[in-house]
């Protein structure tokens, strides 16, 4: 168990429709990243936040956001989805601040699948 | 810009067979390499990391060196079992101000008895 959670672990809609994906950190690390894995793209990283700020974009679609709230806990939204944004998400989250060697620890993932 | 590119796979090896998974990267500067190791339906584990030229990342009997002159950190193992039937992702991760990770795309690991 990494100390990293993720809810909800499985998620089925449709196309056209918003979803929001959450993610809890380790006790006390400060940032969280999130990743899609997908059968086509592979792992990619998607955006990244410090304390609350946001640190760092990827290749992140302008349909998704996302934001890390005061008690560090972080949402992804996901909206207007269509049949490519099926995938797994991952949220990962470290200690200290981004410029540091510190490991990331990666949570479950989110299964979503867009029919 | 920076990327990293493992052997395509899958790699399908007998218990207590030598293992090699090759990984090479583009980057500019010196980044910090990691291996990840993923078991079914499962999230990403670091297996191990090496954060400067020939530094020899090791763990579970995993070892990888980080080789600049090649831009090389294959990850090797002198006798697998199956238990180590997972998918294996090298990432790097800039220097900077971000600490995002960029994978490659993964091989996957079968171990037969």
């Amino acid at each position: 168990d990494s100390g990293v959670t993720q809810t909800p672990k499985h998620l089925i809609t449709a196309t056209g429709q918003r979803v929001t994906l959450r993610c809890s950190p380790r006790s006390g690390d400060l940032s969280v990243y999130w990743y899609q894995q997908s059968l086509d793209q592979g792992l990619q990283f998607l955006i990244q936040y410090y304390n609350g700020e946001e640190r760092a974009k990827g290749n992140i679609l302008e349909r998704f956001s996302a934001q890390q709230f005061p008690d560090l806990h972080s949402e992804l939204n996901l909206s207007s989805l269509e049949l490519g944004d099926s995938a797994l998400y991952f949220c990962a989250s470290s200690a200290g601040a981004p410029s540091s060697y510190n490991e990331q620890f990666f949570g479950p993932g989110t299964r979503l699948t867009v029919l | 810009g920076n990327s990293v590119t493992q052997m395509e796979g899958p790699v399908t090896l007998s218990e207590e067979a030598f293992l090699t998974i090759n990984c090479t990267y583009t980057a500019t500067g010196y980044p910090s390499l990691f291996w990840y190791v993923q078991y079914p339906g499962e999230g990403l584990q670091l297996l191990l990391k090496a954060t400067k030229a020939d530094d020899k990342g090791s763990n579970k009997g995993f070892e990888a060196t980080y080789r600049k002159e090649t831009t090389s950190f294959h990850l090797e193992k002198g006798s697998v079992q199956v238990s180590d039937s997972a998918v294996y992702f090298c990432a790097l991760k800039e220097r900077g101000n971000t600490g995002k990770l960029i994978f490659g795309q993964g091989t996957t690991l079968q171990v037969k008895p």
